[in-house]
């Protein structure tokens, strides 16, 4: 069985804080992929970014940051210098491949974060 | 903008009625996910097909939901004798084949309210 958590159910800042949004999976997969989607109050899903299990490297594009860590199962995302329009609900998902065909992601209940001006 | 497309937005109707609600993915994906959102929840997985062949049904799809992609192009989603736990939000999602990482492509969903 695949579980996506995401313990934080609502996170507030001011605007300019930085912010991590925590992200921790369970699969029995060696072969696994993690995504983070936003999905801002207009209700379409943002792919964000993918990781493959074999590839542990951080990754930064602009303000955000991702930290894949295989020894605590998470995969955290964070946003430096948070703007008004980062407000948005952040899903993180998990597909696990189990050889037999691509099987749909499972998707942990989302953190809504809220950027106060 | 050729992005994935549903329709209609929003779908109100009685309970015990059937609905069926549309999906056009983006033009070279061959595949498709349904997807089904609740308030405060992340989506769950429902379906997915790979061209016009349905390759894998999630527990959820009870026997009152039918999903079909005749042709391999647009898919529809039919719900028979809807229930008040069927209200949610049905999304629908495609990528390209490859490997399990290509990313899925989501629409802006299709928001059914059961009165």
């Amino acid at each position: 069985a695949q579980k996506v958590t995401q313990a934080q159910t609502e996170i507030s800042v001011v605007e300019k804080e930085d912010v991590t949004l925590d992200c921790v999976y369970e699969t029995r997969d060696t072969t696994y992929y993690l995504f983070w989607y936003k999905q801002p109050p207009s209700g379409e899903l943002v792919f964000l970014i993918r990781r493959n299990s074999f590839d542990e490297q951080n990754e930064i594009s602009g303000r955000y940051s991702w930290n894949f860590q295989k020894s605590t199962s998470s995969f955290n995302f964070t946003i430096t210098a948070s703007q008004v329009v980062d407000s948005a609900v952040y899903f993180c998902a998990l597909r696990a491949y189990s050889g037999g065909g691509a099987d749909g992601l499972t998707f942990g209940k989302g953190t809504h974060l809220i950027i106060q001006p | 903008d050729t992005g994935v497309s549903q329709n209609p937005r929003h779908k109100i109707t009685k309970r015990g009625q059937n609905v069926t609600f549309r999906c056009d993915p983006i033009s070279e994906h061959n595949r498709l996910y349904w997807y089904r959102q609740t308030l405060g929840q992340g989506p769950e997985f429902l379906t997915y097909f790979q061209n016009e062949a349905q390759l894998e049904k999630s527990r959820l799809l009870s026997d009152r939901f039918s999903a079909e992609r005749p042709k391999g192009s647009f898919s529809t989603l039919e719900i028979q004798r809807t229930e008040q736990g069927d209200s949610a939000m049905y999304l629908c999602a495609s990528s390209l084949q490859g490997d399990s990482n290509q990313p899925q492509h989501f629409g802006d969903g299709t928001r059914l309210s059961i009165l």
